[in-house]
């Protein structure tokens, strides 16, 4: 099976709070591994993306990946309440850039 | 910031009639993406295209779907014949490359689909 597992939610934090998302994959043959917001009537938007293991860190965001347990984590520091969104994690499982997706997890950050 | 533009914003039609949900990438990107999510569920990989022609598909898209790039801004995806099962969001996305999964892929705000 090729799958990406997420974390069942909905979830809600009180704004400042620190937030932790997170996956499971399968398919250990591709190690590109995303995370993108989606709000309310849009698009999935790029957060962040990180290669094979480690982290990778853009302001109040770090994306960790974890070969050997395959997990895949998003943390928010400081959370703000436009962080409220649904955040979906992905891999990149294809030559062309194809990807699987995580179910999503809706994020509620209370003011 | 340049986006991807999809058309309609929400489609109702009759189980059996055909559909066209219409998407302009943007314009410098070479590869195009349908996806799709049903309602609760995953979004899922349709299609992917290439230099005028598919360079991958699921098993999803079966013969009741083909995507067109019909002159050198949009890209299209028919549905022949749509069934209550096609109800979902269908996704537009492009990338300036292809390749092994890192790229960024900028996916439009989406077409809701209703087949009653």
């Amino acid at each position: 099976q090729k799958e990406v597992e997420q974390d069942p939610g909905p979830l809600s934090v009180p704004e400042g709070a620190i937030v932790s998302l997170n996956c499971t994959y399968s398919n250990s043959a591709f190690q590109y591994f995303m995370w993108y917001r989606q709000y309310s009537r849009k698009g999935p938007e790029l957060l962040m993306y990180t290669y094979s293991s480690g982290n990778k860190e853009d302001g109040r965001f770090t994306a960790q990946v974890d070969k050997s347990s395959k997990y895949i984590s998003l943390f928010i520091r400081d959370s703000q309440p436009s962080d409220s969104a649904t955040y979906l994690c992905a891999q990149g499982t294809g030559a062309n850039s194809k990807l699987t997706f995580g179910k999503g997890i809706t994020l509620s950050v209370r003011p | 910031e340049p986006e991807v533009t999809q058309t309609p914003s929400h489609q109702v039609t009759q189980m059996g009639q055909e559909v066209i949900l219409r998407c302009v990438p943007i314009s410098n990107h070479l590869y195009f993406y349908w996806y799709r999510q049903i309602l609760g569920q995953k979004v899922e990989f349709l299609v992917s295209f290439y230099n005028n022609e598919i360079s991958e598909k699921s098993e999803i898209f079966d013969d009741q779907f083909s995507v067109e790039r019909p002159d050198g801004s949009n890209f299209t995806l028919k549905i022949r014949s749509t069934k209550l099962e096609d109800s979902a969001m269908y996704f537009c996305a492009s990338s300036l490359y292809g390749g092994s999964g890192a790229n960024v892929l900028t996916f439009g705000a989406g077409s809701r689909l209703t087949v009653l």
